[in-house]
């Protein structure tokens, strides 16, 4: 089993407050998505990263994929409300075929306006 | 478009009943999952199909039951379910392939069974 642990569990700022979130295995994957969830409806993808050492910005938000492939961290910048959400990072094993996704134990973010 | 639908949004059922979730993408994905998730838990997969065909069983009981009915629908047949079964059932997709991991994921089925 391929553990991806993610830290912190939970997240409570003030908005327009800076934070990380980070996803740490012991495990190389062949690429890591992250994924933002609201109570009751599905995963929705925010970014892939796939070459180790990867940067990838979606306005506020900065990823990085660890030079080995085996961790990655979130930054969001000047946090608003509509952040508030479950964050999951999930990484794609090495395998080829279609593949399981080993995802973090999830990371609960409130912003406070 | 990457689009994953669900149906229904929500479902009630007792132990006794059989009712089916259906899910379908039209991405040309060729892989398709199903997860469950329970409360304050991230999804644990369940079934995967690559090109139609049951690849992945993660030693799911046979009260649920996936089918794989063409490229583009998936379907999990459910029959004398326990309490403990309610959770959210999520659908994905994704392309097969090395390098092709991304899924996405539809919104998912509110599961209560009585």
């Amino acid at each position: 089993t391929q553990l991806l642990e993610q830290s912190p569990q939970f997240l409570s700022i003030q908005e327009g407050e800076n934070l990380t979130v980070y996803c740490n295995s012991s495990s190389v994957f062949s690429s890591l998505q992250w994924y933002r969830q609201e109570p009751g409806e599905g995963p929705v993808l925010l970014v892939t990263v796939v070459t180790g050492g990867e940067v990838k910005k979606l306005k506020r938000l900065t990823f990085q994929f660890g030079d080995a492939r085996k961790d990655s961290s979130l930054h969001i910048t000047a946090a608003q409300p509509g952040d508030t959400g479950l964050y999951l990072c999930a990484g794609a094993g090495v395998q080829t075929g279609a593949n399981n996704l080993f995802f973090g134990t999830g990371t609960r973010l409130t912003v406070i306006p | 478009d990457t689009e994953v639908t669900q149906t229904p949004k929500h479902l009630v059922m007792g132990m006794t009943n059989k009712k089916s979730l259906k899910c379908e993408q039209h991405m040309g994905h060729r892989a398709m999952y199903w997860y469950k998730q329970k409360a304050k838990k991230p999804p644990e997969l369940m079934f995967v199909y690559s090109y139609e065909k049951l690849s992945i069983n993660e030693s799911v009981p046979s009260r649920f039951s996936p089918e794989c009915p063409n490229s583009s629908l998936l379907n999990l047949h459910l029959h004398a379910l326990q309490p403990e079964d309610s959770a959210l059932y999520l659908c994905a997709s994704s392309q097969e392939g090395v390098g092709q991991d991304t899924q996405y994921f539809g919104p998912g089925t509110r599961l209560t069974v009585l």
